[in-house]
């Protein structure tokens, strides 16, 4: 089975522009989470998407918003950038909603924002 | 929230060496995982934990939920080893997916 991936690998963007990243979960899995990682803060969890809906959902501001397809593909989007988003971003797929200890990850798209 | 805390912070082996990593917890929560990032960001699932002890090769884990903290053991370590380890865990339902501990940054030299 191929396993989580996500595009882009690396990502440069200035501050105020908004970025999209992609995640496509393991086949089967029908649950996607986010997590930003970053020096200060560590490993955060934004969300979780299952049957295309987002059913849990982090402590972060309305910029960070998601989808999921019914194909269980996600994408994260951030509006307006800040320079605090200079982050990587992690996705990770489980079988079913919350199942959080059977979530495998994705290799993360590094963010720079200039 | 939860709170997790890994210790020690940073560790510097040589090749063939043992070492314990710690991670203590707020809550009474039973699902304990640890991971290890390798230096190009992959994280890789090691332990679903919530008590007892697991082993893997020459890695084994022993948590104690009753006393709020896990242990990750590893011996002979190789350079591979070198890393983050974290150790994370989610409450009941999952509504805050998971709280990951600051982490171990763990270097081998060989």
């Amino acid at each position: 089975k191929a396993g989580v991936t996500q595009t882009p690998r690396y990502l440069i963007k200035t501050r105020g522009q908004q970025v999209t990243l992609s995640c496509s979960p393991i086949s089967g899995h029908r649950s996607v989470s986010w997590y930003q990682q970053t020096p200060g803060q560590g490993l955060q969890f934004l969300f979780e998407y299952f049957s295309e809906t987002q059913r849990n959902k982090g402590n972060f501001p309305g910029r960070f918003s998601g989808r999921q397809f019914s194909n269980s593909r996600s994408e994260m989007n951030v509006s307006t950038l800040e320079l605090g988003d200079s982050a990587l971003y992690l996705c990770a797929s489980s079988p079913r909603q919350g199942a959080f200890n059977e979530q495998f990850f994705g290799p993360g798209t590094r963010l720079t924002v200039l | 929230g939860i709170q997790v805390e890994q210790s020690p912070p940073d560790l510097i082996l040589q090749e063939g060496a043992n070492s314990t990593l710690r991670c203590n917890f707020s809550d009474s929560v039973n699902n304990l995982q640890w991971f290890h990032q390798n230096p190009w960001g992959q994280l890789i699932n090691l332990f679903y934990i919530p008590s007892g002890t697991k082993q893997n090769g020459r890695l084994s884990a022993t948590t104690v939920a009753t006393e709020r903290y896990s242990l990750l053991y590893i011996s002979s370590s190789q350079t591979t080893d070198s890393g983050v380890y974290f150790c994370a865990m989610y409450s009941g339902g999952g509504a805050d997916g998971l709280t990951f501990g600051k982490g171990t940054h763990l270097i081998i030299q060989p």
